[in-house]
C-alpha cells in the first residue's frame, strides 16, 4: 500500500549480524502491528505498538513506535537463519474509513549461515 | 482451538469459472476479513465484516462477493474468475469490531491460479 512504506524491500545479512526494518506512514497511526511470514505460509503476529515512544521486545526482536506515531522500526539482534522470512507492518491509519489494517509491501529477509 | 482455517489450500480455475474460498474461525471473533497478497504489493483488503449479517468493501472488492450468515464463517466468492485474480488469499479474524486494538489472526492462505 502507498499509505505505508517499508524499507528495505529485501535484505541479506550474515548470521549474527544486526538489522533494522522500517515502516513509515504519512498519516498518524492508531496502532502498528508487525507480522512475520515464512515463505508460502500464513502470517504470524509478532508485536503490536499503540503509544508514541512505545518499545516492545520478544526474544531478539525489538520494535519501536516513534513519538509522532508515524514510523516504526523492527530491530533484530544477532540474526539467525530462523529469522528468515517476510516481515510485514500493518497499521490502523487514521481516516481510511475502514476498520481494517493497511499493510506495507513487506521486507524479505535472508540470513546466510 | 483450530484458529482460522481456510480451504482449499490451492486451486486452479479457468477464466470465467466461479468458486468459493472458505474461511472459518472457532474463536468467537466478531471481526473477519479477506486480503489478497501479490508480489511487491503486500496485503490488500478485499472485504471485511464486523459481525454476522454485516459486510463492507475494502480496497479491492471488484469481482468478489462475501456474506456473513454466522459468526464462524466468512466465505469469499469469485463470480467469474479472471487471470488478474491469481493471488494468495488470506482470511483473518479478531475479537472485537471497534477501533482496532486487537491482534488479527491469519489463516494459512489459499493459493489461486486462474488460467
Amino acid at each position: 500500500s502507498q499509505e505505508l512504506e517499508q524499507s528495505p524491500q529485501s535484505l541479506i545479512v550474515q548470521e549474527g549480524k544486526n538489522l533494522t526494518i522500517n515502516c513509515t506512514s504519512s498519516k498518524t497511526l492508531y496502532g502498528l502491528y508487525w507480522y512475520k511470514q515464512k515463505y508460502g505460509e500464513g502470517l504470524i503476529f509478532l508485536m503490536m505498538l499503540q503509544k508514541g515512544g512505545e518499545e516492545k521486545s520478544h526474544e531478539k526482536i525489538t520494535a519501536k513506535l516513534d513519538e509522532k506515531k508515524q514510523q516504526s522500526s523492527l530491530h533484530i539482534t544477532a540474526s539467525q537463519p530462523s529469522h528468515a522470512g517476510i516481515y510485514l507492518c500493518g497499521a490502523d491509519i487514521v481516516d481510511t474509513g475502514r476498520r481494517a489494517l493497511t499493510f506495507g509491501s513487506g521486507t524479505r529477509l535472508q540470513v546466510q549461515p | 482451538n483450530a484458529g482460522v482455517t481456510q480451504t482449499p489450500k490451492f486451486q486452479v480455475l479457468k477464466t470465467g469459472q466461479s468458486m468459493t474460498l472458505q474461511c472459518a474461525q472457532d474463536m468467537n471473533h466478531e471481526y473477519m476479513s479477506w486480503y489478497r497478497q501479490d508480489p511487491g504489493m503486500g496485503l490488500r483488503l478485499i472485504h471485511y465484516s464486523v459481525g454476522a449479517g454485516i459486510t463492507d468493501q475494502g480496497e479491492v472488492p471488484n469481482g468478489y462477493n462475501v456474506s456473513r450468515s454466522t459468526t464462524e464463517d466468512f466465505p469469499l466468492r469469485l463470480l467469474s474468475a479472471a487471470p488478474s485474480q491469481t493471488s494468495v488469499y488470506f482470511c483473518a479474524s479478531s475479537y472485537n469490531s471497534g477501533p482496532i486494538q486487537e491482534t488479527q489472526y491469519f489463516g494459512p492462505g489459499t493459493r489461486l491460479l486462474v488460467l
